[in-house]
C-alpha cells in the first residue's frame, strides 16, 4: 500500500511570496489533515477534510492560508503572502475515517524556509 | 495550561537502560491516547495506543491514569535504534462526531553506545 505522498519536499521562498504544497493521501482514506510543525514543537493541526468538505479549520490563519480538496482525493495548501514565521515543516496525514481510535498516517512533509 | 505537556528532555541514556517519559493532558473529556515516534527529519509514526488497563508491546509499556490525566511510556533495554523524539498525543472529540489529535512538543531520546 502506497503511503501519503507530498511535494515538493523542500521549498525556499522570500517573505511576501506565495507557495503551494500538494498532498495525495492513502487510497481509500476519507479524512485528510494538514499540520504545521515548527522546529522543536509537535505538529499543530491547520485543517481537516472529510472527503471534500472541511470539518475543522479553526487553527488555519485564513488571512494568508487556504486549502482545498477537490474531488475528495488529493489536496493543496497555499500560503499567500508568506511570512518569516511560516518557516516550518508542513505535514499531510490521512486516516480511513474519523473515530476515537483513528490512526493517522503522515507523509514525509514539505520543509518550507521563508527568508 | 497547555493541552498536552511532556517532559522537556532531552534524555541521553546508555544502551540497555530503562527510560520513562511522562505526559499530562488538560481536557478530561479526551477520548483516546497515543504515543507517536518521530525520527530526525522524518514524519511521525504511531508507536502505540494507550489504554486504561495499560498495554505492552515488547520492550515498550504505556500507561494511562484518567483520574490524574497522566500518560507514560516506559522503554526497557533501550537500543540505539530507539533514538528519536517521542510525541504524546491526545484524541479529543471536537463536535459533530469529529475527533482531533493534539500533540505534545515531544521528548528527544538519544541512546548512546
Amino acid at each position: 500500500e502506497a503511503g501519503v505522498a507530498q511535494s515538493p519536499r523542500y521549498k525556499i521562498i522570500e517573505k511576501r511570496q506565495s507557495v503551494a504544497f500538494w498532498c495525495n493521501p492513502i487510497s481509500g482514506h476519507a479524512t485528510l489533515y494538514w499540520y504545521q510543525q515548527i522546529l522543536g514543537q509537535g505538529p499543530k493541526l491547520l485543517i481537516q477534510f472529510q472527503n471534500n468538505g472541511v470539518v475543522d479549520d479553526s487553527q488555519l490563519p485564513k488571512d494568508r492560508f487556504s486549502a482545498e480538496r477537490l474531488k475528495g482525493v488529493d489536496s493543496t495548501l497555499k500560503i499567500q503572502p508568506a511570512k518569516l514565521e511560516d518557516s516550518a515543516v508542513y505535514l499531510c496525514a490521512s486516516s480511513r475515517r474519523v473515530s476515537s481510535y483513528n490512526e493517522q498516517f503522515f507523509g514525509p512533509g514539505t520543509r518550507l524556509t521563508v527568508l | 495550561r497547555k493541552e498536552v505537556e511532556q517532559d522537556p528532555g532531552p534524555f541521553n541514556v546508555p544502551e540497555g537502560a530503562t527510560v520513562a517519559f511522562n505526559c499530562t493532558y488538560s481536557n478530561s473529556a479526551s477520548q483516546s491516547f497515543f504515543w507517536y515516534r518521530q525520527d530526525c527529519r522524518k514524519e511521525p509514526k504511531l508507536l502505540m495506543s494507550v489504554y486504561s488497563s495499560g498495554n505492552e508491546d515488547g520492550r515498550f509499556t504505556a500507561q494511562l491514569n484518567r483520574a490524574s490525566q497522566y500518560i507514560s511510556l516506559l522503554i526497557r533495554d533501550s537500543k540505539l535504534s530507539d533514538s528519536a523524539t517521542y510525541l504524546c498525543v491526545v484524541n479529543l472529540e471536537s463536535g459533530g462526531s469529529n475527533y482531533k489529535l493534539t500533540f505534545g512538543k515531544g521528548t528527544l531520546l538519544t541512546v548512546n553506545p
